[in-house]
Formats: C-alpha cells, sequence, structure tokens
C-alpha cells in the first residue's frame, strides 16, 4: 500500500484566491511526522511546513497551513493568498518513528494564474 | 537553500562510466539520506547513512550503486557502469536526527544525464 497518496496531479488557481492540497496517509506507527516541500522548476526541493502527530493543533508557516485530521488520515496544505511563485510542484511526505525513510507522494503541479 | 551542498549539479555521462555525486550535509547534522527522482516522478528512498555506517540501504539498486559516508569529507553517491535508465536527478538531504519529528533538508540536486 502507499504511504502517502496524492490525487491531484495538477491543480489551477487564480491569483490571490486560497488552494488546498490533498494528501492522505497510511501508518499503523503511533507517533509520526508529517511535511510538505515545494519543488519550483529550477528543481530544488524546499521544506515548508511540518506537523506532528501528537500536535493538537494544526501547523502554520506564514501563508501555509495544515490541515491535519488524524482520524482521516489526512493532511492537506492550505496556500492563502496565492501568488505566481506559488507555481511549483508540492510534495507530502512522511516520517514515521520506526524505519528510516522519508516517504514521498508522488507530488500535485500547482499553477497559479494571474 | 536550507546549507546542503551538493555537486556538481549536473553531470552528463556516457553509458558505462562512473558517476560520482558528492553531497556535504548541513552543520550539525550527522544523517545523510540519498533519493532519486525520475522525470515526472516523486521522490524514491535510496539509502540513509550515518558518518562512518550505512544504516539503510533497502531503496539501493543491488549493482552498480554504493554509498559512503567517511568520517572526514563528504558523502559520496558512486554508480558504476552508467545506463540509460539512470537519469535522473539525485538529491541529498541531511538531518539532525532520527527523529520522527526531525526535518530533512534537501541539496539543490545532482542532475545526471547519460547519453
Amino acid at each position: 500500500a502507499q504511504k502517502i497518496t496524492q490525487t491531484q496531479p495538477g491543480m489551477f488557481v487564480q491569483e490571490k484566491e486560497a488552494v488546498t492540497l490533498d494528501c492522505t496517509y497510511d501508518t499503523s506507527d503511533p507517533s509520526y511526522g508529517l511535511f510538505w516541500y515545494k519543488q519550483p522548476s529550477s528543481g530544488e526541493m524546499i521544506f515548508l511546513i511540518y506537523q506532528g502527530s501528537y500536535d493538537q493543533q494544526n501547523a502554520t508557516e506564514g501563508r501555509y497551513s495544515l490541515n491535519f485530521q488524524k482520524a482521516r488520515k489526512s493532511a492537506n496544505l492550505v496556500i492563502s493568498a496565492s501568488q505566481l511563485g506559488d507555481s511549483a510542484m508540492y510534495f507530502c511526505a512522511m516520517r514515521e518513528v520506526t524505519g528510516n525513510q522519508f516517504y514521498f507522494g508522488t507530488g500535485t503541479s500547482l499553477t497559479v494564474i494571474p | 537553500n536550507a546549507g546542503v551542498m551538493q555537486n556538481p549539479r549536473h553531470l552528463v555521462r556516457r553509458r558505462g562510466q562512473e558517476a560520482r555525486l558528492r553531497c556535504s550535509p548541513m552543520k550539525g547534522h550527522s544523517h545523510v539520506y540519498w533519493y532519486r527522482q525520475l522525470p515526472e516522478e516523486g521522490l524514491k528512498f535510496m539509502v540513509y547513512l550515518q558518518k562512518e555506517n550505512i544504516i539503510d540501504e533497502s531503496g539501493m539498486p543491488k549493482e552498480r550503486f554504493s554509498a559512503e559516508f567517511p568520517k572526514e569529507g563528504p558523502s559520496i553517491l558512486r554508480i558504476q557502469q552508467v545506463v540509460r535508465g539512470d537519469s535522473a536527478a539525485y538529491f541529498c538531504a541531511s538531518s539532525p536526527g532520527t527523529g520522527f519529528e526531525n526535518t530533512i533538508y534537501f541539496g539543490e540536486g545532482s542532475w545526471l544525464t547519460v547519453v
């Protein structure tokens, strides 16, 4: 089974609007971390936001927030007030308390339309 | 970029040659990961190393690929006798620890093209 599932291969959003990028995960570990990364066309992987499985509050970092629904095993990324520079691939990732890997989803390509 | 240094950024090799990719982790990080990204795909785990030790190489192809992280110097991912299918972006990442709350920070990647 896939550890991380991103079902939206591509998304479009109007500049200044908010957008939600979906991510569901699969783990039986009691503790885990969830991460989002951004990969612009230049190729580097940029860390955006982290959510721990025991965190009571949803994580926020500037215009990024993580809508964490533990029972549904979802960790959706919300980008508010989209900017043209937000156009990129976005990857959801998980790290379990057991094991050494970060598991990545297949990514969502976001295009911000002026 | 959080300070993970990879070189070269771009590497072209002919089939059968060797490719060596280098990675210096962020200062204070002793855990290094290598990932491969094929065109239009996500990242696939290859290997996890700590200084002088390979901890998990479950994602590494059994042949032609090797990795090391010596006591001194950068981590090296070595691909011998490259084939066209090795063309990909290879990302190195580092973290300060192994706890699930520890973020890994990526380098800018090394793009290997095999001709």
